[in-house]
C-alpha cells in the first residue's frame, strides 16, 4: 500500500564509508527526486529523473551518486562519506513536470 | 536574497484562533506557489496550490497570492493542535523557454506549534 518507500529509514556509518540508499513508487509516476533536508530543515533538491533520465542535477558533490534501473526506482549511492552528510534524505515522486510531489518517508543518515 | 524566504518561527497560537503564514519570492515572473506541510519526524504533503492573483479556501486553509508584493500567504482559520507542524512554502524557479521539470525551491519552513 506504500506509495513512495525507502529503505532503510536509519543509517548510521562511519567516516569514509560508502552507503546506499534505495527508494521505490507505486504510484505510476514517471519523475522521481532525491532532496536532503539539512538539521535546520531546509529542503534542497540535489537530483531528479524522469524515465530513467537524469534531467535535474544540483550542486552536489560528486561522491553522491543516482540511479534509476527504471521509472518506479531511484536509488543513491555515496562514497566516502562526511560528517557534513549527516541529514535526512528525502525521495519524492511526480506526474512528469507537475509539483504535487509525493514523498518517501525519509532515510536519517548519521556520520559518526 | 533567498528565492524563497519565510519566517521560522516558532508562531504560537490558540486553540480557535487564526494562524498566518508569510513567504516571500524574488523571481518577479514566478507562476504557481504551493505549501506542503511537514509533521515531526514525517515527510512533506502537499496541502494546497495557487496560480493566479487572489484567495484560494479549501476548508479551514487559505491561501492568498500578491504577486505585485511577491508574497504567499496561508492562513488556517479555527487553528487545531493537530496543525502544529512546520510548513513549508515552495515556488517552481522560471527558466527562460523551459519548463523547471518539477523543480521546487522550498523556502526554510515555519514550524507552527497550536496550544490548547
Amino acid at each position: 500500500d506504500t506509495a513512495v518507500s525507502q529503505t532503510p529509514k536509519y543509517l548510521v556509518t562511519q567516516m569514509g564509508n560508502d552507503k546506499s540508499i534505495k527508494c521505490e513508487q507505486n504510484l505510476g509516476h514517471d519523475t522521481m527526486y532525491w532532496y536532503k533536508q539539512d538539521s535546520k530543515k531546509f529542503l534542497k533538491i540535489m537530483f531528479s529523473y524522469n524515465n530513467k533520465e537524469l534531467i535535474i542535477n544540483e550542486t552536489v558533490p560528486n561522491r553522491f551518486s543516482p540511479k534509476s534501473p527504471d521509472k518506479a526506482h531511484l536509488n543513491l549511492h555515496i562514497n566516502s562519506l562526511e560528517l557534513g552528510d549527516s541529514a535526512v534524505y528525502f525521495c519524492a515522486s511526480s506526474h512528469r513536470n507537475t509539483y504535487e510531489q509525493f514523498f518517501g518517508p525519509g532515510t536519517r543518515l548519521t556520520v559518526l | 536574497q533567498k528565492e524563497v524566504e519565510q519566517n521560522s518561527g516558532p508562531l504560537s497560537v490558540p486553540e480557535g484562533a487564526i494562524a498566518s503564514l508569510n513567504c516571500t519570492y524574488s523571481d518577479r515572473v514566478s507562476q504557481s506557489f504551493f505549501w506542503y506541510r511537514q509533521y515531526s519526524g514525517k515527510s512533506p504533503e502537499l496541502i494546497m496550490s495557487i496560480y493566479s492573483n487572489g484567495d484560494k479556501e479549501d476548508g479551514r486553509f487559505t491561501a492568498q497570492l500578491n504577486k505585485a508584493s511577491q508574497y504567499v500567504s496561508l492562513l488556517i482559520r479555527d487553528s487545531q493542535p493537530s496543525d502544529s507542524a512546520t510548513y513549508l512554502c515552495a515556488v517552481p524557479p522560471v527558466y527562460a523557454g523551459g519548463t523547471s521539470y518539477g523543480k521546487l525551491t522550498f523556502g526554510q519552513g515555519t514550524i507552527l506549534t497550536v496550544h490548547p
